[in-house]
């Protein structure tokens, strides 16, 4: 079975800084996606990023970019320039390539962006 | 447009009742889950459903019987409800499970409190 871990429950940065956020996954697939999603107070899942394990380069979107290390099977969520409406819950997840199987989530990290 | 939209947002009810979540997405999606999130935010899948099939059953009691009348809606009706069934539901969908092109879409969640 297929475990994300999430190590850092919760985290702080400053307005305009960068932060990274962990995720390390195990499993026994070559072909897989990887995900973030973002959960603010309003409790809406909203997908920020999303990567396919066969492809090596980073996947980015605006402010957002992973670290994607597929043999240490690590998946970092970096976030520049942090702005006050990032605070919210960041999940990571995985999902096999094929296969009826859904996403399998870690526990997250509560961000908080300060001003 | 709401993509995957449910009702009701929040649910509060008395120990032994029964009731009824409803989901429906407008995306042409072929894959629909129930997800439920418990009070540490953890995320796990309850069901999915494909073409109105079922096709994963994690082990949630028999209490949970999710009914899929066609692709687009996924309800998921709770017999003699109890108090550690408190917590976000969240209602999902995706194009095809295990596509090259997968990820999901989330709904905005029904709160059930249990009294």
């Amino acid at each position: 079975a297929q475990t994300v871990t999430q190590s850092q429950p919760e985290m702080s940065v400053q307005e305009a800084e960068t932060v990274t956020l962990s995720c390390t996954y195990d499993t026994s697939e070559n072909n897989y996606y990887l995900f973030w999603y973002k959960q603010p107070p309003s409790r809406q899942m909203i997908l920020v990023i999303r990567q396919e394990a066969y492809k090596q380069q980073n996947a980015t979107e605006n402010r957002f970019s992973v670290n994607f290390q597929k043999a240490a099977k690590s998946f970092s969520l970096k976030i520049s320039d942090s702005q006050l409406g990032d605070t919210a819950m960041y999940f990571c997840a995985f999902m096999k390539h094929v296969g009826n199987t859904p996403l399998v989530f870690g526990k997250g990290t509560r961000l908080s962006v300060i001003a | 447009d709401t993509a995957v939209s449910q009702t009701p947002k929040y649910l509060v009810t008395q120990m032994g009742n029964d009731k009824s979540i409803k989901c429906e997405q407008n995306l042409g999606h072929d894959t629909m889950y129930w997800y439920k999130q418990d009070s540490k935010k953890f995320l796990k899948i309850m069901f999915s459903y494909n073409n109105k099939e079922l096709i994963i059953n994690e082990t949630v009691p028999n209490r949970f019987s999710p009914k899929s009348p066609d692709k687009a809606h996924l309800n998921l009706h709770i017999n003699s409800l109890e108090l550690g069934d408190s917590a976000v539901y969240f209602c999902a969908s995706s194009q095809d499970l295990g596509s090259r092109n997968e990820k999901l879409f989330f709904g905005s969640g029904t709160q059930l409190s249990v009294l």
